[in-house]
């Protein structure tokens, strides 16, 4: 079966600060990538997606990057966290069109 | 612009009523919906995919329904128990992504 894995659960990390938060896919081959960001009381957005190894869609300008160096691990990164930068990362993957999404357990972050 | 709307209040029910979740999504016709569980702290998990041809979508206790001329999703609970006590989140497909609403929380009193 397929599982999910992200890390860390939580974060605390100063303004200006680099990110890198991890995510592998494990018991499935070429599954869509994404990250997506849940702050408080807001709706899931989607942040990145990447349908193969080294093809990244961005879905909103901000300070984070994304990379999928193999085809089960998904990174997300900056180079300098701002305060708004705090939230929920939730990874998840799938295998497409109408295929429902598995989500991690997310990393909280706040930024400080 | 694209916009999905959840009751934003929680849902308060006794145990064995059914539970009525709502969603509204304007200015797009998406092929389908997906409507899913969220925890405290946790990932969303999926519950039920609804397509546009399709009125209803039953699965146990749950029941989906889409109205594509209303632009409107209902989501039943029936029956409902303290452990469906959580936040339900449906997501209209928006050409080829997910987009998310903010959800609503579903609280059931024993």
């Amino acid at each position: 079966s397929q599982t999910i894995h992200q890390w860390p659960a939580t974060l605390v990390q100063p303004v200006g600060s680099p990110l890198s938060l991890e995510c592998t896919v494990e018991g499935t081959s070429n599954p869509n990538l994404y990250w997506y960001r849940q702050a408080a009381g807001r709706g899931l957005q989607l942040l990145f997606y990447s349908v193969g190894i080294g093809q990244i869609s961005s879905e909103v300008p901000q300070n984070l990057s994304a990379s999928r160096p193999q085809d089960r691990q998904f990174i997300l990164s900056s180079k300098k966290l701002l305060l708004s930068d705090s939230g929920f990362y939730l990874c998840a993957w799938n295998w497409g069109r109408e295929s429902p999404l598995h989500f991690g357990n997310g990393t909280r972050l706040t930024v400080t | 612009s694209q916009k999905i709307e959840q009751n934003s209040e929680a849902l308060n029910i006794q145990e064995g009523k059914t539970a009525t979740l709502t969603c509204n999504y304007t200015n797009y016709s998406p092929a389908y919906l997906q409507w899913y569980r969220q925890d405290p702290g946790r990932g969303p998990v999926f519950l039920l995919l609804i397509r546009e041809n399709e009125k209803e979508k039953r699965k146990e206790r749950l029941k989906v329904t889409f109205d594509t001329t209303l632009k409107q999703s209902l989501f039943h609970i029936t029956a409902s128990q303290p452990a469906d006590s959580a936040t339900y989140l449906c997501a209209p497909l928006n050409t080829d992504k997910l987009i998310f609403g903010t959800g609503t929380r579903l609280q059931v009193f024993p």
